[in-house]
């Protein structure tokens, strides 16, 4: 258990389908990220909040929408998706000040596939 | 241009030392990372270094030179559960990491 917990862990959509990914952090963190994770590709980061206020987004294309309504809870909105936005996504959350190792924790992820 | 570099694949021995190199390339530096990851499972913190040397814990180890832009870890004494794919990421200026592909690590009985 990381502290970060991940619902649901599978989802299978159609492409014309709406669906929002959940996470929550369980950590008292003031930071927290979205990554997507394809099959031997790196760990691309999509989106970063710090204190709730969005401080990233890696041109993500808009099908994808966060959602942070306070520092504990990301949500990540999903509408008209392409089989290839199909991979792992990964919610991590972190003490972000300028100081220390600034170690991120991941949530066991959602396996999404887009038909 | 931002990169990580670390082996697709290794293969090693119950009860012998892999060692896993990454070399990086980023804008600014705050530190380097290890990960492991079992499959379907959320990546875990394994270390971190910021200064040159090695830092020690338990059967892993990890090294840092700041002027190759170079890290390893070390795993000793290799179990079986250690399978895992382990990743390497650099901190940069922003405070963001910046990520390898990952190595995966096959330990053979």
């Amino acid at each position: 258990e990381t502290g970060v917990t991940q619902t649901p862990r599978h989802l299978v959509m159609g492409m014309t389908n709406k669906k929002s990914l959940k996470c929550e952090q369980h950590l008292g963190h003031n930071a927290m990220y979205w990554y997507k994770q394809s099959a031997k590709k790196p760990l691309e980061l999509m989106f970063v909040y710090n204190f709730k206020e969005q401080t990233e987004n890696n041109s993500v294309p808009s099908r994808f929408s966060p959602e942070c309504p306070n520092s504990s809870h990301l949500f990540l909105h999903l509408h008209t998706l392409q089989p290839e936005d199909s991979a792992l996504y990964l919610c991590a959350s972190s003490q972000l000040d300028g100081q220390g190792a600034n170690i991120q924790y991941f949530g066991a992820g959602t396996r999404l596939s887009v038909l | 241009g931002q990169n990580i570099d670390q082996p697709t694949e290794m293969t090693a021995t119950e009860g012998a030392i892999v060692q896993i190199n990454c070399t990086y390339q980023t804008s600014g530096f705050n530190g380097l990372f290890w990960y492991q990851q079992h499959a379907g499972e959320a990546p875990t913190f394994l270390s971190y270094n910021v200064l040159d040397g090695l830092e020690e814990k338990g059967r892993f180890s990890s090294f840092l030179s700041r002027s190759k832009g170079y890290s390893y870890l070390l795993l000793k004494e290799l179990q079986m559960k250690d399978s895992a794919s382990y990743l390497c990421a650099s901190m940069d200026s922003n405070y963001q990491l910046i990520w390898g592909a990952g190595t995966k690590l096959i330990i053979k009985p």
